[in-house]
């Protein structure tokens, strides 16, 4: 059964970059029916959509965070990857990595179906 | 971007109630509409897409509801393990957006 784990550093000095990964396993990240997500949730608040990437390479970005943000993938290694530059303490935050499907019917929806279990990375210094 | 709206944003029900959760959209967003079920210290788990369709493996006690800019989802009796927020989201368009959340408390 594929599964998804975020991994990456714990905390970050403010005005550094965020760096993280999600390793896929139990299957590959290589299929036309998915795409891969970044999505993040600060304590005790509600889910941001961060953005998403086709193992292709073509990305959509939340335009809130676009222009600190960069996903990217290694098709040999099963990963995908997150990077945010410039952080400060309100990109403090539990970071879920998740896969977006196509579902088999009806035609044309694609939908989160499976997250990773979250990571929290603390922006301090 | 489109605005997602969920009512209410906390509720507590007895076990067996019947439990509704509303979410309106800021646009048409015709079926495109999921739900998550989020328990304390956990990742959010999927629970039904395209407004109304069961992800594998939940229980038929949620059901989805709605087309359009409103929709709902139901629990048809409440149990202690359904403690949770529930979100929406809506996969319409980008940016993909969430709902605030419902918190599902149990008397």
């Amino acid at each position: 059964q594929l599964q998804l784990q975020e991994s990456g550093p714990g905390l970050v000095k403010p005005s550094e970059t965020l760096s993280l990964t999600c390793t896929v396993s139990g299957g590959s990240i290589s299929s036309s029916s998915y795409y891969w997500a970044w999505i993040r949730q600060p304590p005790g608040k509600g889910l941001e959509w961060i953005g998403i990437i086709y193992y292709g390479g073509t990305t959509y970005y939340n335009p809130s965070l676009k222009s600190r943000v960069t996903i990217s993938v290694d098709t040999s290694k099963n990963q995908f990857s997150l990077k945010v530059t410039s952080v400060t303490a309100a990109d403090t935050a539990v970071y879920y990595c998740a896969r977006r499907l196509l579902a088999a019917a009806p035609p044309g929806h694609w939908y989160f179906d499976l997250w990773g279990r979250g990571t929290l990375v603390t922006v301090s210094s | 971007d489109i605005q997602m709206t969920q009512s209410p944003s906390s509720l507590s029900a007895s076990v067996g109630d019947r439990v509704t959760i509303t979410c309106r959209a800021s646009q048409g967003i015709s079926n495109y509409l999921a739900w998550f079920q989020q328990k304390p210290g956990k990742a959010p788990k999927s629970l039904i897409y395209a407004a109304s369709s069961l992800q594998s493996g939940v229980p038929s006690k949620f059901s989805g509801s709605g087309s359009g800019t409103d929709f709902t989802l139901t629990i048809s009796s409440l149990q202690p393990e359904d403690l949770a927020t529930y979100y929406c989201q809506q996969y319409k368009s980008y940016p993909l957006t969430f709902g605030g959340g419902t918190k599902v408390e149990i008397k």
